[in-house]
């Protein structure tokens, strides 16, 4: 079967580094993204990997490790307005589907 | 720049009421167009995608169905609403452009509760 396991919720300190993880396990696999949902509104577009490594855009990095299935989204220097749900997709299977977990609730303290 | 627009943002109906969900993008041709639902405690459902005017591919079998009378519009409907039928329901398109990442982007979304 199709799995996306991630933490249900989290909690940091504004100006902390937080890291947020996501295992898979699917039947193939094409790429691994990251999008952020906050309450009430759609999600929007982080990050996408689809090879080995880190990919760095601003205060978010996502890392990913195929042969593990694992893949971790680091969201540094943290500002209030980061508490939100992050949602991480896999893109697997012949067909390409989306495979959506549920999301990890961050909340942001002062 | 692409732009895409979904009414109503809120609604709630009784059960056994009709839906109609409207979805217009912005900006593009011949976009990929998508219904997606998320309920409470759920992840993200693909209910719908359409690749063309009147193509519609439905993933989950139930009574909602969707169609694609123009080029950059998609609606989402039913006959008649169940309970189960509540949740955030959100249209997408899928970006081509970013560099193969297939890219979705979403709507403001439509919260449907069924009373």
């Amino acid at each position: 079967g199709q799995n996306i396991d991630q933490p249900t919720e989290m909690t940091a300190t504004e100006g902390a580094i937080v890291q947020i993880n996501c295992t898979y396990q699917t039947s193939g696999f094409n790429g691994l993204f990251w999008y952020q949902q906050h309450a009430g509104e759609a999600p929007t577009f982080l990050s996408y990997n689809v090879l080995d490594g880190l990919e760095e855009k601003g205060r978010f990095s996502s890392f990913l490790s195929r042969s593990k299935g694992y893949s971790y989204l680091l969201l540094k220097e943290l500002q209030m307005k980061d508490s939100a749900s992050y949602l991480c997709v896999v893109r697997a299977g012949n067909n390409r589907k989306l495979i959506w977990g549920l999301g990890t609730s961050l909340a942001v303290n002062p | 720049s692409q732009t895409i627009h979904q009414w109503p943002a809120t609604l709630v109906q009784p059960v056994g009421s009709p839906l109609s969900l409207e979805c217009t993008v912005e900006g593009t041709s011949n976009p990929n167009l998508y219904w997606y639902r998320q309920a409470a405690g759920r992840g993200l459902q693909l209910l719908f995608y359409s690749v063309g005017i009147g193509q519609i591919s439905s993933e989950v079998p139930q009574n909602l169905s969707a169609s694609r009378p123009q080029d950059r519009q998609f609606i989402l409907s039913s006959k008649k609403l169940l309970l189960s039928d509540s949740g955030f329901y959100l249209c997408a398109w899928r970006d081509l452009d970013r560099a193969g990442a297939n890219v979705l982007t979403f709507g403001a979304g439509s919260r449907l509760t069924v009373l």
